[in-house]
């Protein structure tokens, strides 16, 4: 078990560009959840996923977000036209079954750095 | 609209001594609650939960408690460890909601 792995680690963007983030759960998680945390705040949710169903999306998730899990395994997260207010550290997490007692195991994250 | 609050941004505290972290929250169908641990330049990582249904919950040096009248959950760290120098989120979630909603966090600092 390698834990969640999120690639890249870091990413530097200007205005404008598209970037995608990937993320690969442990593997047999069956949820794979997307949070993003700006600077002093907490993590907040964006969308999750059961298998390759997206179940839930925030409206913090804009339409130049969009988030796939084709196969029910790894998930890309794409943001379309990035502006500054995307910087921000985006994380992904996975959990096995509902309600885990033991919470989600979050992987380290991806920063972007929009200039 | 912040649910979860944690209103200490930081904490220091004497090695050996107890810590206590304090989170507030607002939604009263929140029924599960998260404490997290988060290093620099690593994600969270789960610490301890407690359910609505009880009032406490340990593990190990770290302890739980949920008052649910007052809307509020503390974190007890006895004794504190150097190792325990992180931010601490306090998160909530409500039955059927996969959603976690966080704090902002509260730095806690552990003076050898």
């Amino acid at each position: 078990d390698t834990g969640v792995s999120q690639d890249p680690r870091h990413k530097i963007t200007k205005r404008g560009q598209n970037v995608t983030f990937r993320c690969d759960p442990i593997s047999e998680h069956n949820r794979l959840y997307w949070y993003r945390q700006t600077l002093g705040q907490g993590p907040e949710f964006l969308t999750y996923f059961q298998n390759e169903a997206q179940l839930e999306k925030s409206r913090l998730l804009s339409d130049r977000f969009s988030a796939e899990r084709p196969k029910g395994s790894f998930s890309t997260l794409e943001i379309q036209r990035t502006e500054q207010g995307d910087s921000a550290m985006y994380l992904c997490a996975s959990s096995l079954l509902t309600r885990d007692l033991n919470g989600y195991t979050f992987g380290s994250g991806t920063r972007l750095t929009v200039v | 609209d912040q649910q979860v609050k944690q209103n200490s941004p930081s904490l220091s505290v004497q090695e050996g001594r107890i810590s206590i972290l304090n989170c507030d929250y607002t939604n009263s169908m929140f029924d599960y609650f998260l404490w997290y641990k988060k290093y620099p330049a690593e994600g969270p990582t789960f610490l301890i939960s407690i359910s609505s249904i009880k009032d406490k919950n340990e593990d190990g040096r770290f302890t739980v408690f949920l008052n649910k009248s007052a809307k509020h959950l503390s974190l007890h760290i006895v004794p504190s460890q150097p190792g325990d120098s992180a931010v601490y989120f306090c998160a909530a979630r409500s039955f059927g909601n996969e959603k976690l909603t966080f704090g902002t966090g509260t730095r806690l600092t552990i003076i050898p």
